[in-house]
């Protein structure tokens, strides 16, 4: 158990839709960065927060947009869906940015 | 600007042969560099890294990794394959506070 929790486990809706993941990082970590993995793309960084400030962007598109709030727990905001969509999200955390990061279970996103 | 070269997208072993998975970067100044190992349907657990210090790290499960600053490597190796070391593993590097570079993952297969 990597200490970061991320729900749902899994989620599946429709095209057009709108929807949330939620990720609460370690105790203590100040950074949380999110992820995408599906089979054609691989492991994608989408965004990096640290102490509720964005710090670094990777290939996320405009459709997406993330927050991390006071409490440190952030949420990926994931809109207008497509099929191309459907991945593992993946949030992750770690203590200043420069050091490890600890992973969470993953979100399954599916879009049908 | 960094970036991470994992060569071989698979790789196959008999049960106790040695593991040797590739990775090289580039980047400007010293990075941190890290392998993460991921197990079907898990999230990402780190394996070992290397910041500072000595360039031999030694990492969970028996393996290790060797920074190499004149040939730009980071690779992991293994003495002795087991079976349960089947899984995708990560090469990634850190610059400064800048975000993190993952490779593109090599699928690790043991066979019996």
């Amino acid at each position: 158990d990597s200490g970061v929790t991320q729900t749902p486990k899994h989620l599946i809706t429709a095209t057009g839709q709108r929807v949330t993941l939620r990720c609460s990082p370690r105790s203590g970590d100040l950074s949380v960065y999110w992820y995408q993995q599906s089979l054609d793309q691989g492991l994608q960084f989408l965004i990096q927060y640290y102490n509720g400030e964005e710090r670094a962007k990777g290939n996320i598109l405009e459709r997406f947009s993330a927050q991390q709030f006071p409490d440190l727990h952030s949420e990926l905001n994931l809109s207008s869906l497509e099929l191309g969509d459907s991945a593992l999200y993946f949030c992750a955390s770690s203590g200043d940015g420069t050091d490890e990061q600890y992973f969470g279970p993953g979100t399954r996103l599916t879009v049908t | 600007a960094q970036s991470v070269t994992q060569l071989g997208s698979h790789v196959s072993v008999s049960e106790g042969a040695l593991v040797l998975l590739r990775c090289n970067y580039s980047s400007s100044v010293p990075p941190y560099l890290f392998w993460y190992v991921q197990y079907p349907n898990q999230g990402l657990q780190l394996l070992l890294k290397y910041t500072t210090g000595a360039t031999l790290v030694k990492g969970i499960n028996g393996f290790e990794a060797e920074f190499k600053k004149s040939e730009t490597s980071f690779h992991l190796t293994k003495p002795s394959a087991h079976m349960s070391d089947a899984a995708e593993y990560f090469c990634a590097v850190i610059l400064g506070y800048q975000k993190v570079t993952f490779g593109t993952g090599t699928k690790l297969q043991v066979i019996p």
